[in-house]
């Protein structure tokens, strides 16, 4: 299976500014990657998914990047709220493509 | 929410005792999963099933058991429960395989204490 590494350490940010996430991987490069948000007390929601020729993805204030090369995928917030605190996942297939590897997640905090 | 529950929400349990875990969908997904997730670890999958009795080991199934014998439930058996599986269960499903869509949707979990 994959081995994924976040950002263990919480990244504190004020509002209104980009927060910026980052997943790396260490085996084969995916055909996808997903990212998901965990609020505390509740299971992950499923956020994004980028394929592997898509480069960059947004959906509103956020934006994902996949770059196959440095086996990384980075995820930005811009214009950040409090609300946008949470714990970030990011998660790869693996071989078959029936199940996902989870990172262990980077707690996100954002100070009014 | 997909749709998803998972009963019961809350559990306190004696070490050695036998506990099951029961998900349940709506939506005739055939893609389940079982999951725990603890600090230090994050999510690690315990089992999954691709169909109706069909289902495959995860990264972390030593001591778990599965069945599946209709589309809907998908339960998960600690034969007998140990204080290392005290966790967060999650169960999660991926709607409609045959579209390509292969996120996965997660129900509210279930916190056991196994003391």
């Amino acid at each position: 299976s994959q081995k994924i590494e976040q950002n263990s350490e919480a990244l504190n940010i004020q509002e209104g500014k980009t927060a910026t996430l980052t997943c790396n991987y260490t085996n084969y490069s995916p055909a996808y990657l997903q990212w998901y948000r965990q609020d505390p007390g509740r299971g992950p929601v499923f956020l994004l998914l980028i394929r592997e020729n898509e480069k960059e993805k947004r959906k509103e204030r956020l934006k994902v990047t996949f770059d196959t090369t440095l086996k990384q995928s980075l995820f930005h917030i811009t214009a950040s709220q409090p609300a946008d605190s949470a714990t970030y996942l990011c998660a790869l297939p693996n071989s078959g493509y029936s199940t996902l590897t989870f990172g262990k997640g980077t707690m996100l905090l954002v100070s009014p | 929410d997909a749709g998803i529950t998972q009963s019961p929400r809350h559990k306190v349990t004696e070490t050695g005792t036998p506990v099951t875990l029961r998900c349940h969908q709506t939506e005739n997904h055939r893609y389940m999963y079982w999951y725990r997730q603890d600090p230090g670890h994050g999510l690690r999958l315990i089992h999954y099933s691709y169909g109706v009795k069909d289902t495959d080991k995860g990264e972390v199934s030593d001591g778990y058991s599965v069945s599946r014998s209709k589309t809907e439930d998908f339960l998960l058996t600690l034969e007998s429960a140990t204080s290392s599986q005290t966790s967060v269960y999650f169960c999660a499903i991926t709607p409609n395989r045959d579209t390509r869509s292969y996120e996965q949707y997660f129900g509210p979990g279930t916190r056991l204490t196994v003391t």
